[in-house]
């Protein structure tokens, strides 16, 4: 079956460290892929998504690509900040009527 | 304005009662979903309605009842509540199934 796995948490790096997320999917043919965030207390927001191999996807500095070779979607950020802690959701949809599938999702914690 | 709203925001209540969570969307989406979030802040999918029509009934106990008055509103009724209800239930919409879903902040359930 369809399904999303992401590195281990939690991921604590210093402000202005680089980020990788690492997120690979199993999926016949060509899910869209997303990423969600979730800050504490709150509900999940979209990140970023892209939906056919090769496509980036970006937004805050965020960034994924798309591929279909390692079937991976990790997402990267050049330079943290403490308001990106928060627990970081990859997810997929592939012709289920909408059902997105995630991963366990991976907490970051940013100190100053 | 609130894209995808859900009320209420906290729910504490005792074994065996009935409770209702209501979720409103004014994105003029088609489709609504209920997804659950355990305490590892597992996600998944429990329902998706697409213009009032159930499309996804993921085995969840027929405790729960979803209701789709119209395509903006899709309502949560949970039966006999149990303590493995206790959890944090998120509303979502999309404007079709293959497209990024947006998320309501969600509500908390307590079941004691």
């Amino acid at each position: 079956g369809n399904s999303v796995t992401q590195m281990e948490g939690p991921v604590t790096l210093s402000e202005e460290a680089f980020l990788t997320i690492n997120c690979t999917y199993t999926a016949t043919g060509y899910p869209s892929l997303f990423w969600y965030v979730q800050y504490p207390g709150e509900g999940l927001q979209l990140l970023l998504k892209a939906t056919k191999a090769d496509d980036k996807g970006s937004n805050k500095g965020f960034e994924a690509t798309y591929r279909k070779e390692t079937t991976s979607f990790h997402l990267e950020k050049g330079s943290v900040q403490v308001s990106d802690s928060a627990v970081y959701f990859c997810a997929l949809i592939h012709n289920q009527g909408g059902k997105l599938i995630f991963g366990q999702g991976t907490e970051l914690s940013v100190k100053p | 304005d609130t894209a995808v709203s859900q009320t209420p925001k906290y729910l504490v209540t005792q074994m065996g009662n009935d409770k209702s969570i209501k979720c409103e969307q004014n994105l003029g989406h088609d489709t609504m979903y209920w997804y659950k979030q355990d305490s590892k802040k597992f996600l998944k999918i429990m329902f998706s309605y697409n213009n009032k029509e159930l499309i996804i009934n993921e085995t969840v106990p027929n405790r729960f009842s979803p209701k789709s008055p119209d395509k903006a509103h899709l309502n949560l009724h949970i039966n006999s509540l149990e303590l493995g209800d206790s959890a944090v239930y998120f509303c979502a919409s999309s404007q079709d199934d293959r497209g990024a879903q947006y998320f309501g902040p969600g509500t908390r359930l307590l079941v004691l």
